[in-house]
């Protein structure tokens, strides 16, 4: 089955400076990687998500990419403010198959004022 | 529109007891998900729907858990007896259709077994 792994747990960064999470992946057969964003006492949310044929993609301070190749896909944050603050999980699906959610263990992120 | 809602939002039992779980997917939305979350840990899927059928339940313990979506919409998942092991968040999620991966959480229900 597909096993990913997430990197670092946690994270601080002062607020205005960047942010970056990574996740490695082992299922080649994985086509879909969305980025989830939870903060306390809530479910997660989906922020962004990247499809396998393509690179990078972005939305406004936050972008996501993926090395197919090397089976790994990265969450960036710039301009970090206090909001930002939460637990960040990626996760990896084979869409044309089992379509089964795999997610990371999750990055905590501190941003400081 | 509304959300995935769930109750309750915090539930406190005594190893051995029974606790239940329910959720009202997003209206329309046919594939509902029950997963559970450890402390610090991603989530984890415990059982899928599609409408009423369960389509992958590989991951639910069927000694102790059970669950339902009789009419295709809401959801029951029950723990019959609860262990300490149990305690955890459960999440509940839904998508439009089993080919549409954007998955939408509820707040989910802490449990605490003592």
């Amino acid at each position: 089955g597909e096993n990913v792994e997430q990197h670092p747990s946690t994270l601080s960064v002062q607020e205005g400076d960047s942010a970056v999470i990574k996740c490695t992946y082992s299922d080649s057969a994985s086509n879909y990687f969305p980025w989830y964003k939870q903060e306390l006492g809530k479910g997660p949310q989906l922020i962004i998500d990247i499809r396998s044929n393509v690179g990078e993609k972005k939305d406004q301070r936050i972008a996501v990419t993926l090395n197919k190749t090397a089976k790994h896909f990265s969450l960036h944050i710039t301009e970090t403010q206090p909001e930002d603050s939460a637990v960040y999980f990626c996760a990896a699906i084979d869409s044309g198959g089992y379509q089964k959610v795999t997610f990371g263990t999750g990055t905590k992120l501190q941003v400081i004022p | 529109e509304a959300g995935v809602v769930q109750s309750p939002r915090y539930k406190i039992i005594e190893k051995k007891q029974p606790v239940a779980f329910w959720c009202n997917p997003i209206s329309g939305h046919n594939t509902l998900y029950w997963y559970r979350q450890n402390l610090g840990q991603g989530p984890e899927l415990l059982i899928r729907y599609e409408n009423e059928e369960a389509v992958d339940d590989s991951q639910l313990p069927k000694d102790r858990f059970s669950a339902e979506r009789l009419k295709g919409v809401d959801s029951t998942l029950k723990i019959q007896p609860a262990e300490l092991g149990d305690s955890a968040v459960y999440l509940c999620a839904s998508s439009f259709s089993a080919s549409n991966e954007k998955l939408f959480f509820g707040s989910g229900t802490q449990l605490s077994v003592l």
